[in-house]
């Protein structure tokens, strides 16, 4: 067990809805790191945050959003879904924003299905 | 550009028998390089990590790899597989700045035989 909850587990909706993913990351850790996952494009960073503000951006699109909120529970909003954002996102976390001493601890994942 | 190949999709072996996962990268500056296993419904966990010095770095389960910057590879070995080494394997370059802004490979689905 990493420590870092991810909810829900699987979610099915259907084009042009608007979804939800929360993370919770391990206790002490103040990075959050969100990841698509899917089979054509593999393990894909989309965004992070440290300590409530956003740290580093990858291929998120626009229709994507996340935040973090005080007590470091972050969520990831999907919007205007498409089919091809049907993927396994993944969150993981750390205690540091930058440097790479101490290790990303990943959730289990959200399987999303868009329909 | 930056990235990351895995060459082999799939690769089975015999269980006892030795392993070598390939990995190759691209990245312009001096990289960080990891590796991970995800096993089936769960999420990435490191095996190892190297960042400088000795070239061949030790990791969990057994699990070893050897940075040739020459080759500009990261290749994963175990001497010895056990059958809860089944799983995926992925390679990942980073740089000294966002954590885990990761570029990863495709990754190599390992199947054991008993």
């Amino acid at each position: 067990d990493s420590g870092v909850t991810q909810t829900p587990k699987h979610l099915i909706t259907a084009t042009g809805q608007r979804v939800t993913l929360r993370c919770s990351p391990r206790s002490g850790d103040l990075s959050v790191y969100w990841y698509q996952q899917s089979l054509d494009q593999g393990l894909q960073f989309l965004i992070q945050y440290y300590n409530g503000e956003e740290r580093a951006k990858g291929n998120i699109l626009e229709r994507f959003s996340a935040q973090q909120f005080p007590d470091l529970h972050s969520e990831l909003n999907l919007s205007s879904l498409e089919l091809g954002d049907s993927a396994l996102y993944f969150c993981a976390s750390s205690v540091e924003d930058r440097g790479h001493n101490s290790p990303l601890h990943f959730g289990n994942g959200t399987r999303l299905t868009v329909t | 550009a930056q990235s990351v190949t895995q060459p082999d999709i799939h690769i089975t072996v015999s269980e006892g028998a030795s392993l070598e996962l390939r990995c190759n990268y691209s990245y312009g500056a001096t990289p960080y390089l990891f590796w991970y296993v995800q096993s089936p419904g769960q999420g990435l966990q490191l095996l190892l990590k190297y960042f400088s010095g000795d070239t061949l770095v030790q990791g969990i389960k057994g699990f070893e790899a050897e940075f040739k910057r020459s080759q500009s590879s990261f290749n994963l070995r175990k001497p010895s597989v056990h059958w809860s080494d089944a799983a995926e394997y992925f390679c990942a370059v980073g740089g000294r700045g966002s954590q885990g802004n990761l570029i990863f490979g495709k990754g190599t689905k390992l199947s054991v035989k008993p």
